[in-house]
């Protein structure tokens, strides 16, 4: 099945202890993406990577890292979370095309800095 | 920056009911497409619209791109419980696969 998986779905942590939420995708996708989710806010761009070795940063990128060694793998890395990095993050992936393909959507990780 | 505004934010109907909302810009878009997005769960694509003046239907939804590329209309005929969840719009934006989301919609169909 065609899917993009992102683990852990839930994750509670303390401020200032790195943590790495993964993203894999089985569709030999060039183009991932992460994007975070908020109320009122809708969902925000942190980084993209249109493919290996090749990312750049989005709408909100203060404070996460990102690395692309594979093709199907596209981790999320905060070196030190802060409360203000409570969200609902969403990594997604497209074979690409200028934005006209559709993205697939993983599941979800809740995050709650504390 | 090219910003999509989706109408109305909250929707809450009875089952049966038919809707429309909307997406709206003031910038020209390539293309749009719709998602929906359950509680708990990542946006599904619906549809992409990408002519403008193009109608397309998913069963009881019927999408609709402006004439001019700038808004599109979701309508649904005879909205059902299943129906429930945050619906989005968005489109491309930039020249890197990039896609701006608008706020969604978020309708709640009553039994």
């Amino acid at each position: 099945e065609a899917q993009v998986t992102q683990n852990p779905r839930y994750l509670i942590t303390v401020t200032g202890k790195k943590l790495t939420v993964t993203c894999s995708q089985n569709m030999n996708h060039e183009y991932m993406s992460w994007y975070r989710q908020d109320p009122g806010l809708g969902l925000r761009q942190i980084y993209y990577s249109m493919n290996v070795e090749v990312t750049d940063k989005g709408d909100v990128p203060e404070g996460y890292k990102v690395s692309r060694k594979e093709k199907r793998n596209f981790p999320l890395i905060l070196e030190s979370p802060s409360p203000n990095q409570t969200s609902l993050y969403f990594c997604a992936s497209t074979r690409g095309g200028g934005g006209r393909r559709g993205y697939t959507f993983g599941s979800g990780t809740r995050l709650t800095v504390v | 920056t090219q910003l999509l505004e989706q109408s109305p934010q909250f929707l809450s109907i009875q089952e049966g009911e038919n809707l429309t909302v909307y997406c709206n810009s003031s910038s020209v878009f390539s293309s749009l497409q719709w998602y929906r997005q359950e509680p708990g769960e990542g946006p599904v694509l619906l549809v992409t619209v990408v002519t403008g003046g193009e109608v397309k239907k998913l069963k009881r939804l019927t999408f609709q791109f402006g004439d001019a590329r700038k808004d599109s209309s979701l309508h649904i005929t005879a909205a059902q419980p299943g129906d429930t969840g945050l619906y989005l719009c968005a489109g491309p934006t930039g020249a890197n696969s990039k896609l701006t989301f608008g706020k969604g919609i978020t309708l709640s169909v009553r039994p």
